[in-house]
């Protein structure tokens, strides 16, 4: 079963703009957190944010949260070409089990 | 080194072949969780372990099983492998005392089934 769903599922923008993507999830939750993907790589973890919490930032990385409208958005400031990727959102279930959302694929044009 | 290994990286087999995929770690953690990832499809949890004695089934478990060697070792084996599971396979780890959360991937195992 997926729980969170990223939007868009491709994102291609300039370097040094700013890149935003969504989440959406069915169920409540306790926390969403979102990880990073580079290409055929292992997923590694960028933030962690609870449900009682709106906002949270680390480095250049900007993440909020929604319950009401059961959705999440992650924002790159200032993108980068090493923020090439694919990220995803990732929601806790019952019996402490991580689902992990499709992805969004962003590619940080020269 | 890194925290979560898995091996082998790649592997290429045929139809019918019983494959063994493994992971290690030396983070100490006590939560470890296998996946499969196919393109367009995100992550599958397919199997995980809260404990050494601990095995749950997670979305896609058939044609799959597990055993948890160690605290630090936890194998994944096709026992006789199809084409649909060619995909790349994914180790990872959380830490119950931290909150469990938080997931620690290893670099992955690219599995051709021909």
């Amino acid at each position: 079963s997926q729980q969170g769903e990223e939007d868009p599922q491709a994102l291609s923008i300039q370097e040094g703009e700013n890149a935003t993507m969504n989440c959406s999830y069915k169920t409540s939750i306790n926390n969403l957190q979102w990880y990073r993907q580079n290409s055929g790589r292992g997923l590694v973890h960028l933030i962690l944010i609870r449900s009682n919490e709106r906002e949270k930032h680390s480095g250049r990385l900007r993440v909020t949260l929604d319950t009401s409208k059961k959705s999440s958005s992650l924002l790159i400031t200032a993108s980068r070409a090493a923020d090439t990727a694919s990220y995803f959102c990732a929601t806790d279930e019952r019996d402490d089990k991580i689902i992990f959302g499709k992805g969004t694929r962003l590619h940080i044009l020269p | 080194d890194a925290d979560v290994t898995q091996t082998p990286r790649n592997r290429i087999t045929k139809t019918g072949k019983r494959i063994m995929l493994e992971c290690s770690q030396t983070k100490g953690h006590d939560r470890m969780y296998w996946y499969r990832q196919d393109p367009g499809l995100g992550l599958r949890l397919i199997y995980y372990s809260f404990d050494v004695k601990d095995i749950n089934k997670g979305e896609i478990s058939d044609g799959y099983s597990v055993s948890r060697q160690a605290q630090a070792k936890f194998s994944l084996s096709l026992e006789s492998a199809i084409p649909n599971q060619t995909a790349l396979y994914f180790c990872a780890t959380s830490d119950f005392l931290a909150g469990g959360d938080t997931q620690y991937f290893g670099p992955g195992t690219r599995l051709t089934v021909l």
